[in-house]
């Protein structure tokens, strides 16, 4: 099970790009990187995966350098709107994976 | 309409009642979950299950049991709740993709005096 480490909080100010990045130091070669969004009192959902290099969606960009040990997720200016907690996960690609929530980086975003 | 709806939204109960927590899914996804969430803290599993016949406890399944009685619905019970159960309760699917997407429900506010 590759455990991961975020930082447990982060504050911005509307207009910025805001960067999280993931540790994932034992991934393993099929696993993917996916990343959840949460509003408070709400559930998590999906914002991006990735494999490998870069993936892009209307609402963020994934950064994974070759040795995929590690991933940025990118928000491209925030809004107060994007204050919530991220999650980053890896997505075992074999055997019974069992999604695994830590305490993800709570996001604040300020006027 | 929401792909996985709980019922209650919202619940106050006192020590020592039994609870039900429902979970129904539109998806078709066979795996279910049902995870808590306090205050300040990530979500913990509680029990999942693979298909109908299929149970497993998670991470933290004591005070805790399930059914999983369809495809579709995936039951919490709480037989004797305690204070410290009050949390939020989320329930989530998956389809057999271990790389798929986790959709949760709306979420169960629980409280326990």
């Amino acid at each position: 099970l590759a455990k991961t480490t975020q930082p447990i909080s982060m504050d911005s100010y509307e207009g910025q790009e805001v960067n999280i990045t993931c540790s994932h130091n034992n991934i393993a070669t099929n696993d993917y990187i996916t990343w959840y969004q949460q509003f408070p009192s709400q559930g998590p959902r999906f914002i991006i995966q990735g494999y490998k290099t870069k993936v892009t969606n209307e609402v963020a960009s994934l950064f994974i350098p070759a040795d995929r040990k590690s991933s940025t997720l990118s928000l491209p200016r925030v809004s107060l709107s994007d204050t919530a907690v991220y999650y980053c996960l890896v997505s075992e690609s074999g055997g019974s994976y069992i999604p695994t929530f830590g305490r993800g980086t709570s996001l604040i975003v300020h006027p | 309409d929401a792909d996985v709806t709980q019922t209650p939204r919202n619940r106050i109960t006192k020590t020592g009642k039994r609870i039900m927590l429902e979970c129904s899914q539109t998806k078709g996804h066979d795996r279910m979950y049902w995870y808590r969430q306090d205050p300040g803290l990530g979500l913990r599993l509680i029990y999942y299950s693979f298909d109908v016949k299929d149970i497993n406890k998670g991470e933290i399944s004591d005070g805790y049991s399930v059914s999983r009685q369809a495809q579709a619905k995936f039951s919490l019970s709480l037989e004797s709740a305690i204070p410290n159960q009050t949390a939020l309760y989320f329930c989530a699917t998956k389809g057999r993709l271990n790389t798929g997407e986790l959709f949760f429900g709306e979420g169960s506010r629980l409280t326990v005096l």
